[in-house]
């Protein structure tokens, strides 16, 4: 089954600097790449996503970038605020089905 | 919408006792997940159905563990008897099949003691 793998497991940045976090994947065949942001009591929150189809994407703050032929993917985080703190999870999956997840990345903003 | 709602939100039970989580996907969604959180593990994908049908129940720890999709709007995740070592979040979510991102509950804490 699909292996995901996510470095660095935790990751501080002052406010304002940008942070990255990348991921690798095993199966070729996985297509559906999402990252979600899990704040403390809560479930994770789905905030960017990728298809295989498609080499990067932007939103606002946020960018995913993925390499098909490395089979690894990451986020773009810039102007971080002290909000920006959580937990953030890589996932990977096949037509949206049996999704794996990253071990997760602890994103913390100095003010 | 209310998103996907989940109860309890915390349970502690003894062990050996039957425990029965509740979730209530998202209206319209075709496709149900439970996934288990620890330390130790991280999200672990549990079963999943599409269309209220099990298609992949692989993570299911052991057969103490149990779920079922009566209708479209109802599912359970049953442990049957539960351990210490169960204790973890337990989440369900829910999505459209296809090419869409999953919208998670906020999840049960399960304490077995």
């Amino acid at each position: 089954g699909e292996n995901v793998e996510q470095h660095p497991s935790t990751l501080s940045v002052q406010e304002g600097d940008s942070a990255v976090i990348k991921c690798t994947y095993s199966d070729s065949a996985s297509n559906y790449f999402p990252w979600y942001k899990q704040e403390l009591g809560k479930g994770p929150q789905l905030i960017i996503d990728i298809r295989s189809n498609v080499g990067e994407k932007k939103d606002q703050r946020i960018a995913v970038t993925l390499n098909k032929t490395a089979k690894h993917f990451s986020l773009h985080i810039t102007e971080t605020q002290p909000e920006d703190s959580a937990v953030y999870f890589c996932a990977a999956s096949i037509n949206n089905n049996d999704m794996r997840f990253g071990a997760g990345t602890r994103l913390t903003v100095k003010p | 919408d209310a998103g996907v709602i989940q109860s309890p939100r915390h349970e502690v039970t003894e062990m050996g006792q039957e425990v029965t989580l509740r979730c209530k996907p998202i209206s319209g969604h075709n496709s149900l997940f439970w996934y288990r959180q620890t330390m130790m593990r991280g999200l672990e994908l549990l079963i999943y159905f599409n269309n209220n049908v099990p298609i992949d129940d692989s993570g299911m720890p052991e057969d103490r563990f149990s779920a079922k999709m009566p209708n479209a709007s109802f599912s359970t995740l049953k442990i049957q008897p539960s351990e210490p070592r169960d204790s973890a979040v337990y989440f369900c979510a829910s999505s459209l099949q296809g090419w869409y991102g999953y919208t998670f509950g906020s999840g049960t804490r399960l304490t077995v003691v």
